[in-house]
């Protein structure tokens, strides 16, 4: 059975710090490992990591997957405290097309 | 139509009454999901689609979940007999394609609450 471990559960930090969010997995036949936003609505789409050693950015955050530590971290510079939410982490196989399997996801605050 | 869509968005159903809860997914998309998130927790997969037909339901928890896709667009995932253990959001999620790599878009989820 697939499985997602994410850390920390929760972090609190100023505006303007630095973060990073950890996601550890065990997959049979890995496809993909995904990260979403979640605030409270709907999940939305951060990154799709499938390649090791690859930084994806988008602004403040940016991902990178090692699939031989079967690792991938969420860094996130310059908080502001829009970034407040739960960061999921999930993970793909070749199995069921698209099927995401969860981490709990950290939940992150941002004070002033 | 521009995002997935989901009805009821609050539902508080008294034990042992039957729900229905909507998804209506992004225009043209072949894949369909339904996950449960029970607070705290991270969505848990419930069953798949792909088009009308319901390739996977290894997630549903019981005989009590069913879900439909009868036309390949809409869906419906109904409760039977609501227990407490079932109050938790119900997210579907639609995709492009059939195939994995596709990005998967969510919709804001039916809050289920069985009192």
């Amino acid at each position: 059975e697939d499985k997602v471990v994410q850390s920390p559960l929760s972090l609190v930090v100023h505006e303007g710090d630095t973060v990073t969010l950890n996601c550890s997995y065990e997959v049979t036949n890995f496809r993909s490992l995904l990260w979403y936003k979640q605030e409270k609505k709907a999940p939305t789409f951060l990154f799709m990591l499938t390649s090791s050693g690859i930084e994806k950015k988008s602004g403040r955050l940016s991902s990178i997957l090692d699939k031989k530590e079967l690792f991938s971290i969420l860094n996130i510079t310059a908080t502001q405290t829009g970034d407040s939410a739960i960061y999921l982490c999930a993970v793909t196989n070749t199995g069921t097309a698209s099927k995401l399997t969860f981490g709990t996801g950290t939940r992150l605050q941002v004070t002033l | 139509g521009a995002g997935v869509s989901q009805s009821p968005r609050y539902k508080v159903a008294k034990r042992g009454q039957d729900v229905a809860l909507r998804c209506d997914p992004i225009s043209g998309h072949v894949s369909l999901f339904w996950y449960q998130q029970a607070l705290g927790q991270g969505p848990e997969f419930l069953t798949y689609f792909q088009n009308e037909a319901q390739l996977d339901k290894s997630g549903l928890p019981s005989d009590r979940f069913f879900a439909e896709r009868p036309e390949g667009s809409v869906s419906t995932l109904k409760i039977q007999r609501t227990q407490q253990e079932d109050s938790a959001v119900y997210l579907c999620a639609s995709s492009l394609g059939s195939r994995g790599g596709n990005t998967i878009y969510f919709g804001e989820g039916s809050w289920l609450t069985v009192v």
